[in-house]
C-alpha cells in the first residue's frame, strides 16, 4: 500500500519569509504529484501538481520533485498571514489513479 | 458556478439511522471519487467511478456504505445504520481522468452520528 508521510506541524514562519513544506513517499514508480491547500473547515484546494524531476513555479509558490530520493516539496516566497492553513501532499501512480494523500502540514504565518 | 457541489453540506442524525449524500461533479468530468476524512487526517479513499462504472472500492470500506453513479453525472453515497466512528467530512471530487488525474473536491458534507 502506497504512503505519503508529511511532518504535521505546526510550521511557523514571519510574513514576507519562505515556508518549505515537504513529502515523502514510498512508490519508486509514482509520477503524478499534488499539492493541495485546506482552510480549517474547508475542503482542499489544488494549488499545484508536478510530475517531472525538477522544479514547477506557480507565482509564489514552487514545487519541486527529486525521484531518486522520493521526495516532494512545496515552497511558498513571500508568505502571507492568508496562506496559513494546512498543505495536503498527494501521490497519483500507476493505472489505479487512486491519490493516497499525506496527513498534512500545518503551515502558521504570524505578522 | 461550474464547480463540483455537494449537499447537504451538514447532515447531523442519530446512531442506527440511514444517510445518503449527493454530489454533482463538473460537467465535463468523468471520474467521480469518494473520500472520508477526520480531524487532522488527510482525506481517506473510499471508491471512485469512471462514467457510472464503480472501478475501486476501499477495502477498509464497510458494506454498511454504498455508492452510486446511475448515469454517469451525480453521484450518491449512502451510509446504512450508521455509527459514531461515521462522523467525519465526506468528501467528493471530479477529475477529466487520464495521465495526470488533477482532481478538484467540493465543499464537503460535514456528518456527525450522536
Amino acid at each position: 500500500q502506497k504512503e505519503v508521510e508529511q511532518n504535521s506541524g505546526p510550521l511557523s514562519v514571519p510574513e514576507g519569509a519562505i515556508a518549505s513544506l515537504n513529502c515523502t513517499y514510498s512508490d519508486r514508480g509514482s509520477q503524478s504529484f499534488f499539492w493541495y491547500r485546506q482552510y480549517s473547515g474547508k475542503s482542499p484546494e489544488l494549488i499545484m501538481s508536478i510530475y517531472s524531476n525538477g522544479d514547477k513555479e506557480d507565482g509564489r509558490f514552487t514545487a519541486q520533485l527529486n525521484k531518486a530520493s522520493q521526495y516532494v516539496s512545496l515552497l511558498i516566497r513571500d508568505s502571507q498571514p492568508s496562506d496559513s492553513a494546512t498543505y495536503l501532499c498527494a501521490d497519483l501512480s500507476g493505472g489505479s489513479y487512486i491519490p493516497t494523500f499525506g496527513r498534512g502540514t500545518s503551515l502558521i504565518v504570524h505578522p | 458556478d461550474t464547480g463540483v457541489s455537494q449537499n447537504p453540506r451538514h447532515k447531523i442524525t442519530k446512531r442506527g439511522q440511514n444517510v445518503t449524500f449527493r454530489c454533482d461533479p463538473i460537467s465535463e468530468h468523468n471520474r467521480l471519487y469518494w473520500y472520508r476524512q477526520t480531524l487532522g487526517q488527510g482525506p481517506e479513499f473510499l471508491t471512485y467511478f469512471q462514467n457510472e462504472a464503480q472501478l475501486e472500492k476501499s477495502r477498509l470500506l464497510s458494506d454498511r456504505f454504498s455508492a452510486e453513479r446511475p448515469k454517469g453525472s451525480f453521484s450518491t453515497l449512502e451510509i446504512q445504520r450508521t455509527e459514531q466512528g461515521d462522523s467525519a467530512m465526506y468528501l467528493c471530487a471530479s477529475s477529466r481522468g487520464g495521465t495526470y488525474n488533477e482532481q478538484f473536491f467540493g465543499p464537503g458534507t460535514r456528518l456527525t452520528v450522536l
